[in-house]
């Protein structure tokens, strides 16, 4: 079974700096999928980025960025010029080419500080 | 607007009144699924459907039950709450991976419903 670990539980920036969130998995699988969701408090869960595994180059969405390394089953998220609207809950997830079930990590609280 | 819409968003109950949590989405998905989200738990999927009157279980089904009569419909009946169902869900939807390689199978979130058995 897939596995997703997040090893910080908080983490906290000051604004307009950049942070990094750490998410590792676990898969005997050679294609799949990776996505970080952020959770404000609001509740909902939005999708911030989206890594597909058969892809080499790392995904880009604005100021959210990944780091993907396939061998070390390591993908991490960085946020530049972090905002106040940054801070929420990150979540890590898993996906199989095959499947429709997301795996998630346990989550990030991330906290921008003025 | 494309969403998914759960009912209630929040929900005081007291163990053992059986309550249902209503999940409906109008981007014609075929795949629905109910996940909750526990501290330090990240979120679980409790139960999931491919399509209609197809279902199965997730990783944490017990105390739960779903149904899928309609495409758009999958709710989340709790028969016995009990304390330990305290948490918040997550209803979500997707087209199928089957037959669509190039599917991501990008997840919609409903808004949650924060669950509270006492």
């Amino acid at each position: 079974a897939q596995t997703v670990t997040q090893s910080q539980p908080e983490m906290s920036v000051q604004e307009a700096e950049t942070v990094t969130l750490s998410c590792t998995y676990d898969t005997s699988e050679n294609n799949y999928y990776l996505f970080w969701y952020k959770q404000p408090p609001s509740r909902q869960m939005i999708l911030v980025i989206r890594q597909e595994a058969y892809k080499q180059q790392n995904a880009t969405e604005n100021r959210f960025s990944v780091n993907f390394q396939k061998a070390a089953k390591s993908f991490s998220l960085k946020i530049s010029d972090s905002q106040l609207g940054d801070t929420a809950m990150y979540f890590c997830a898993f996906k199989m080419i095959y499947g429709n079930k997301l795996v998630f990590g346990a989550g990030t609280i991330l906290r921008v500080k003025s | 607007e494309a969403q998914v819409t759960q009912n209630p968003r929040y929900l005081i109950t007291v163990t053992g009144k059986k309550l249902t949590v209503t999940c409906s989405q109008n981007m014609n998905h075929e795949y629905m699924s109910w996940y909750r989200q526990d501290p330090g738990l990240g979120l679980r999927q409790i139960y999931y459907s491919m399509n209609v009157e197809v279902t199965d279980k997730g990783d944490v089904p017990e105390g739960y039950k779903v149904s899928r009569k309609e495409k758009r419909n999958f709710p989340l009946i709790l028969e016995s709450p009990s304390p330990n169902q305290t948490s918040l869900y997550f209803c979500a939807s997707s087209l199928s991976y089957l037959g669509r390689y190039q599917n991501t199978g990008e997840l919609f979130f409903g808004e949650g419903s924060r669950l509270t058995v006492l």
